[in-house]
């Protein structure tokens, strides 16, 4: 099966609230996760990556956090906007060339 | 700078029939991906190349797919014969090295009936 998942896989929120997006990876070795965006009809759009040697990383109203201790990653949107509506996948780095995508969490924002 | 191209976007065929999709990855970009991607599901690996060799292809089910990428750029991924169960959306992504920050084309549905 996968090794990397989510725990919800639908979140709706109000426009202007903030959004928090949770993964769960099994392989304690990886050593790089990406996010990604995928709209309708489009392909998974790169929103912001994260290495292990850390435990944030910040972009323009994105927030990785990395948690290697329970092998928990997620991503925070800070004042969600209805173009924020798509479906997000984590992705973890397997071995030395391999992505693996969990399944995705569909985001709805309520205007 | 443009994107990774597919084609075609759409593609409707019957079961036992065979199929054929089109990438043009970035320019420039080594290393070529397709990966299969169910309704529902996230995107799952079929292979991957690197320049004109193929770096892994252990989920690519070898009886029907093929893929191959000639003279190291664009990519053709073929299906013979489909089953049911191949329909899905076709994704081609591109890299400049490795699978850090891969660039996705838009995809091709296919349905087979």
């Amino acid at each position: 099966g996968e090794s990397v998942g989510l725990h919800l896989p639908t979140l709706s929120v109000q426009e202007g609230d903030n959004s928090i997006i949770n993964c769960a990876y099994s392989n304690s070795a990886s050593d790089y996760f990406i996010w990604y965006k995928q709209e309708s009809g489009k392909g998974p759009q790169f929103i912001i990556d994260i290495r292990s040697n850390m435990d944030k990383r910040q972009g323009q109203r994105v927030t990785v956090l990395l948690n290697k201790t329970v092998k928990h990653l997620s991503l925070q949107i800070a004042a969600t906007q209805p173009g924020d509506s798509a479906v997000y996948f984590c992705a973890e780095k397997e071995g030395a060339q391999k992505l693996v995508f969990g399944q995705g969490t569909r985001l709805t924002i309520n205007p | 700078e443009a994107g990774v191209a597919q084609s075609p976007r759409y593609k409707i065929i019957e079961k036992r029939q065979s199929v054929a999709f089109w990438c043009n990855p970035i320019s420039g970009h080594a290393t070529l991906y397709w990966y299969q991607q169910i309704l529902g599901q996230g995107p799952k690996l079929l292979i991957q190349f690197q320049n004109n060799g193929v770096v892994d292809d252990s989920q690519l089910p070898k009886d029907r797919f093929s893929a191959e990428r000639l003279k190291g750029v664009d990519s053709t991924l073929k299906i013979q014969p489909a089953k049911l169960e191949d329909s899905a959306v076709y994704l081609c992504a591109s890299s400049l090295v490795g699978p850090d920050t891969q660039y996705f084309g838009p995809g091709t549905r296919l349905t087979v009936l």
